[in-house]
């Protein structure tokens, strides 16, 4: 089974700070994806990466950037945390499409900021 | 851009069929995908249809694509207390787009 893990499962910090969140996965996926998650507005795409060291924008880029230095590991930076990125956040990953290959989700941080 | 649509709630009794309905705008997908989100869990895939399907049937799941009206529906047969969750409907042309989740309630 695909198994796709987010360091942190709650998560609060203060206006201002820098924060990481981590995610890694253990299929040898090439494409990992950031999400936002709130109430009424479904999933957003924040970044999305298809190889190592390669990025792209998604729907709500700002005020975040990425790191994938590995295949295995995609981490989102807040630069300077705001109290509207209090949120859900998801990771996901996928295979490369030859067909369909579902994306593959962790379970979330909840990141508070006060 | 590509945009998707849920009503945000459903009840639902016991032991009835509980309907999800989605709408989409992009003419183009290629899949078109049901998730289940648990409280305080990530997204599960649940099933999924590719687009020149009308139907597919998995256990107690049914889906129904309606191509011609860009409609998708999730049908749970035999509705249990473990089906409470949030239901995301997504279609995936170049991206995932996702709907904004339908949060289904079991009344006992």
């Amino acid at each position: 089974d695909v198994k796709v893990t987010q360091s942190s499962r709650y998560l609060v910090k203060r206006t201002g700070e820098k924060v990481f969140l981590e995610c890694v996965q253990d299929m040898d996926h090439e494409n990992m994806f950031w999400y936002r998650q709130d109430p009424g507005l479904g999933l957003r795409l924040i970044y999305f990466s298809y190889d190592v060291k390669m990025k792209e924008k998604g729907d709500i880029p700002e005020g975040y950037s990425v790191s994938r230095e590995k295949k295995e590991r995609f981490s989102l930076i807040l630069e300077s945390a705001s109290t509207n990125q209090t949120s859900m956040y998801l990771c996901a990953s996928s295979a490369t499409d030859r067909s369909n290959q579902p994306q593959h989700f962790g379970d979330g941080t909840r990141l508070s900021i006060l | 851009g590509e945009d998707v649509e849920q009503s945000l709630f459903l009840s639902v009794r016991e032991g009835d069929s509980s309907v999800i309905n989605c709408t989409y705008t992009d003419s183009s997908s290629t899949y078109l995908y049901w998730y289940k989100q648990e409280p305080g869990a990530g997204l599960q895939l649940l099933t999924y249809i590719f687009s020149n399907m009308d139907m597919k049937q998995d256990q107690r799941l049914t889906v129904l694509l309606n191509k011609k009206d860009k409609h998708l529906s999730l049908r749970i047969a035999d509705t249990q207390t473990g089906d409470s969750a949030i239901y995301f409907c997504a279609e995936k042309d170049e991206k995932l787009t996702f709907g904004t989740g339908t949060r289904l309630t079991i009344i006992p």
